[in-house]
C-alpha cells in the first residue's frame, strides 16, 4: 500500500529565505504526486502536481518540487518565503494499485518569521 | 458559488446523537471522498466513492456511514456521535485517474 511521509511537523524560516518542504513516498507502481496547501479556516488548495511527464514541477505562487524516483522524494521548495506562505502543506500520493485515491501525509505547517 | 459546498459549516452535537454531514459538488465528477482532519495526523480517508453505486470503506471507517444520493450528493453520517469523533472534515472530489481532487470548505464538528 502506498504511503507519505512529511519529515517535520512545523518548519520555520526568514522571509526571504529558502523554503523546503520533505516529502517522502511509498508505492510499488509509479505514483502521482500532489501538493496541497490550507490556510486558515479554509479547505485544501492544489499547489502543484507530478504526473509523469517532466520531473521538475512549477506550481502557483513559485513553489516548484522535483520528483526523484531514486530516492522516492518530492520536496517542495521556494527560493524566497514571503509571509503569505504561512499555511500547512500537505503532501500526497495517488497510484493505480489504490484506484487512484489519494493518500496524505501527516502535513508540515510552515511559519514564517519577518 | 463554490464548486464543492460543504454543509453545514460548524455544528456542535452531544454525543449519542446522530448527524449528517452534506456534500454536493458542480464539477461533473464521479469521484468523491470524505476525509478527516486532526491536528498532526494530516487527513485520513473515511469513505470514497467512484460512482453512485460504488461506495468503499477507507482507513478510518468505524463509527461513519455514507451514502451517495447522486452523482453530485454525498453525505456522512455519524449514526451515534462519541467526542473522539471531533473533528475538522472534508469532502472531496476528482475525476478518474491522476488528476487533482477539489475540496470543499470543511465542517468544523464538535461533539460533547
Amino acid at each position: 500500500a502506498q504511503s507519505v511521509t512529511q519529515l517535520g511537523s512545523h518548519v520555520s524560516v526568514s522571509e526571504g529565505a529558502l523554503v523546503l518542504l520533505r516529502c517522502n513516498y511509498s508505492s510499488s507502481v509509479p505514483p502521482y504526486l500532489f501538493w496541497y496547501v490550507q490556510y486558515p479556516n479554509q479547505g485544501l488548495q492544489l499547489l502543484l502536481k507530478y504526473t509523469s511527464a517532466a520531473t521538475l514541477v512549477k506550481g502557483i505562487n513559485g513553489f516548484e518540487a522535483e520528483f526523484k524516483k531514486s530516492e522516492t522524494s518530492f520536496h517542495l521548495t521556494k527560493p524566497s518565503a514571503h509571509m503569505s506562505d504561512a499555511a500547512e502543506y500537505f503532501c500526497a500520493v495517488s497510484d493505480l494499485d489504490s484506484s487512484y485515491k489519494l493518500i496524505f501525509g501527516s502535513g508540515t505547517r510552515l511559519l514564517v518569521r519577518p | 458559488d463554490a464548486d464543492v459546498t460543504q454543509t453545514p459549516r460548524n455544528r456542535i452535537t452531544k454525543t449519542g446523537k446522530r448527524i449528517m454531514l452534506e456534500c454536493s459538488q458542480t464539477k461533473g465528477h464521479d469521484r468523491m471522498y470524505w476525509y478527516r482532519q486532526d491536528p498532526g495526523l494530516g487527513l485520513q480517508l473515511i469513505y470514497y466513492s467512484f460512482d453512485v453505486k460504488d461506495i468503499n470503506k477507507g482507513e478510518i471507517s468505524d463509527g461513519y456511514s455514507v451514502s451517495r444520493q447522486a452523482q453530485a450528493k454525498f453525505s456522512l453520517s455519524l449514526e451515534s456521535a462519541i467526542p473522539n469523533q471531533t473533528a475538522l472534515y472534508f469532502c472531496a472530489t476528482s475525476g478518474r485517474q491522476n488528476t487533482e481532487a477539489f475540496f470543499g470548505q470543511g465542517t468544523r464538528l464538535t461533539v460533547v
